[in-house]
């Protein structure tokens, strides 16, 4: 299976700031990488999709990209509703794998 | 406008078999090129992706859960079901159904059904 190593595990920012989470996969896994928020007691909702590629009705201030098999999310402009845990999820190769969750907290 | 609903037991007793039915209302589970997820959250948030069955039938299953996991549907009531057997307390989890589309993620997620493990 291919590993995602998510970081930081959590993360306290005040709004406005910027934040950044990575994903560092095992292998080489292309864009096939994608973002998901979960705020408390809500389903996951998609953020980026192909790594860079913005989900519908999403803000702008959410953006993805990728450096080698090192993938990032940034979050500009925080939000005191960007409150919530962030994964990182694999689809390269069957089983796809979640990174373990950023928990996301503003001050 | 697709909604997915999770039903499931709440609690299961340990050895038993856990089953959770997915509902899919706005959209048909046949529909070409669209394929129908499990995905649990455990305590402490890991998330686990257990499988899908596809427009067509067929179905794939993580390796993790090969010899303990069943994904079937009834296309006459638009809902596909997870079975999981032999559960212990580490099966105890939020269970959530999504779809994705081929070459995409996971776009729609069902409100997830908590389901515990415990004797």
């Amino acid at each position: 299976d291919i590993q995602m190593t998510q970081s930081p595990a959590s993360l306290s920012a005040s709004p406005e700031e910027i934040v950044t989470i990575t994903c560092q996969a095992s292998q080489d896994i292309g864009n096939w990488l994608a973002w998901y928020q979960q705020k408390p007691g809500k389903s996951p909702q998609l953020l980026i999709y192909s790594a860079t590629s913005l989900a519908d009705g999403i803000p702008s201030r959410f953006s993805g990209s990728r450096s080698g098999t090192q993938y990032s999310l940034k979050i500009s402009r925080l939000q005191v509703e960007d409150t919530g845990i962030y994964y990182c999820l694999q689809r390269y190769s069957n089983p796809w794998t979640f990174g373990g969750g950023t928990k996301l907290e503003l001050k | 406008q697709v909604n997915l609903q999770e039903s499931g037991p709440g609690i299961v007793k340990p050895s038993q078999p856990l089953s959770v039915t997915c509902s899919v209302t706005g959209y048909s589970i046949t529909t070409s090129y669209y394929y129908w997820n499990w995905i649990r959250k455990f305590p402490g948030n890991k998330l686990e992706w257990m499988g899908y069955i596809s427009y067509d039938g067929s179905i794939y299953y993580n390796p993790s859960l090969k010899s303990r996991i069943s994904i079937t549907r009834d296309t006459s009531k638009n809902q596909f079901f997870l079975q999981l057997n032999t559960v212990t307390t580490e099966d105890t989890a939020v269970y959530y159904c999504a779809r994705h589309i081929y070459y995409y993620v996971m776009d729609a997620w069902g409100q997830g059904a908590s389901v515990t493990v415990s004797s």
